[in-house]
């Protein structure tokens, strides 16, 4: 069956930038999760959604940073005034529920010049 | 900051060789879960632990979690090149029952 898919794999930009990272979770998973990862690093986790709502955020850096759920299935990372510090792998992961193992995608590798 | 140690952090091994990778919390584990990275790809789910003495295994891959639930040891036997990768621990810390914090990795090599 199909996994967690994330696009693009891939995204070089500029600093100062906007950038917007998608996550398709697994079918019917109702939890959903973005981590970072930076080189050398394990993933940090960054947010959590149940269902349509994000239930912790409290991993998210600074308020550059925002994710949506809007239909309870794909979520969006955004990331606003992009900075060179920002460049790392953004991991999304989805669960049936929480309290379940949780299923990664490919990553994101984010790269700000 | 990372609060989990893995150790150790590379490791190289022969074809058909054991191993043991090790993953400490100064802390009780309220979960711990080991999952396993290749370059350029998301995490492979291994395996959950979450009793104090637990010890569970998969194909020749066994992972145990002490009584205190402090650490946990992931053991391969009869090393394979496919078993080549970053294996990572992660740990449910606050209960939180979603949020987890994980170890740097420990690179694995096998050479056939």
């Amino acid at each position: 069956g199909a996994g967690v898919s994330q696009t693009p794999s891939n995204k070089v930009t500029e600093k100062g930038k906007y950038v917007e990272l998608r996550c398709d979770p697994i079918s019917g998973h109702t939890a959903l999760y973005w981590y970072r990862q930076s080189l050398g690093q394990g993933p940090e986790f960054l947010i959590y959604f149940q269902g349509t709502g994000a239930a912790d955020d409290s991993g998210l850096p600074n308020d550059r940073f925002f994710a949506v759920r809007p239909e309870g299935s794909v979520s969006t990372l955004k990331i606003q005034r992009t900075e060179r510090g920002d460049s790392a792998v953004y991991l999304c992961a989805s669960s049936l529920v929480q309290h379940n193992e949780q299923f990664f995608g490919p990553g994101t590798r984010l790269t700000v010049l | 900051s990372q609060e989990l140690e893995q150790s150790p952090q590379s490791l190289i091994v022969q074809e058909g060789k054991n191993l043991t990778i090790n993953c400490t919390s100064s802390k009780t584990l309220y979960g711990l879960y080991w999952y396993k990275q290749k370059y350029g790809e998301g995490l492979i789910f291994l395996m959950m632990l979450q009793k104090g003495g637990e010890e569970k295994s998969h194909e020749k891959i066994t992972a145990k979690l002490d009584e205190k639930k402090q650490q946990s040891s992931l053991h391969i036997t009869a090393s394979q090149p496919s078993h080549a990768g970053i294996y990572l621990c992660g740990a449910d810390k606050s209960g939180s029952n979603y949020k987890l914090t994980f170890g740097k990795g420990t690179l694995l090599t096998v050479n056939p």
